[in-house]
């Protein structure tokens, strides 16, 4: 089956511009999580949905950053007044539940520069 | 300390060798345990998981948990140029009602032909 996907590839924007990164998990997954990766570093959680609801959002970096999953699939990541800084990967992963026993699979990502 | 620590690297190991990849992690409530393979310009894929102390084996890999140490890592036979990559260990925190994956920096794994 498909895996998941993210749209768009890559994103350039200015800085203090508006952005939306969408993400469709697998198919049947309830669990949708976000994270994003700067270079050499290895991905640093946002925020995690059960279903519809924001589980877990202590990783967002501040208010500026905000994420929906209003049917409890895709997901959008929105990201206002952007600054130079938020260039990173943006990933997105989904897994068939929560808890410790289930493994997470990625997207492809999304590359936003911010310039 | 960092939440969790892997040696850089580069580790270069010649084709056919077994290649080493360590970790230690410092949230003593996680219970599982993954390690993800990167490509250079790609999205990590999982490889491995482990949850119980000791050692499981999938192919050419084995990862290795030691929970009392704090320590996880992941031994891959007959290395082949294939494997190159950045390897990423990722314990899931312990945190009761949290759910996500804590990486380390990864270690850059050359297998020279």
């Amino acid at each position: 089956g498909a895996g998941v996907s993210q749209t768009p590839s890559n994103k350039v924007t200015e800085k203090g511009k508006y952005v939306e990164l969408r993400c469709d998990p697998i198919s049947g997954h309830t669990a949708l999580y976000w994270y994003r990766q700067s270079l050499g570093q290895g991905p640093e959680f946002l925020i995690y949905f059960q279903g519809t609801g924001a589980a877990d959002d202590s990783g967002l970096p501040n208010d500026r950053f905000f994420a929906v999953r209003p049917e409890g699939s895709v997901s959008t990541l929105k990201i206002q007044r952007t600054e130079r800084g938020d260039s990173a990967v943006y990933l997105c992963a989904s897994s068939q539940g929560y808890g410790d026993y289930n493994e997470q699979f990625f997207g492809p990502g999304t590359r936003l520069t911010v310039l | 300390q960092k939440e969790v620590e892997q040696n850089s690297g580069p580790l270069s190991v010649p084709e056919g060798a077994i290649a080493s990849l360590n970790c230690t992690y410092s949230d003593r409530g996680s219970q599982s345990f993954f390690w993800y393979r990167q490509y250079s310009g790609k999205s990590p894929e999982l490889i491995m998981f482990i949850y119980s102390n000791g050692d499981k084996e999938d192919g050419r890999f084995t990862a290795q948990l030691n929970k009392a140490s704090q320590y996880v890592s992941l031994l891959i036979r007959d290395s082949q140029p294939s494997d190159s990559a950045t390897y990423l260990c990722a314990p899931k925190r312990g945190q009761t009602g949290a759910n996500n994956l804590f990486f380390g920096t990864g270690t850059r794994l050359t297998v020279i032909p």
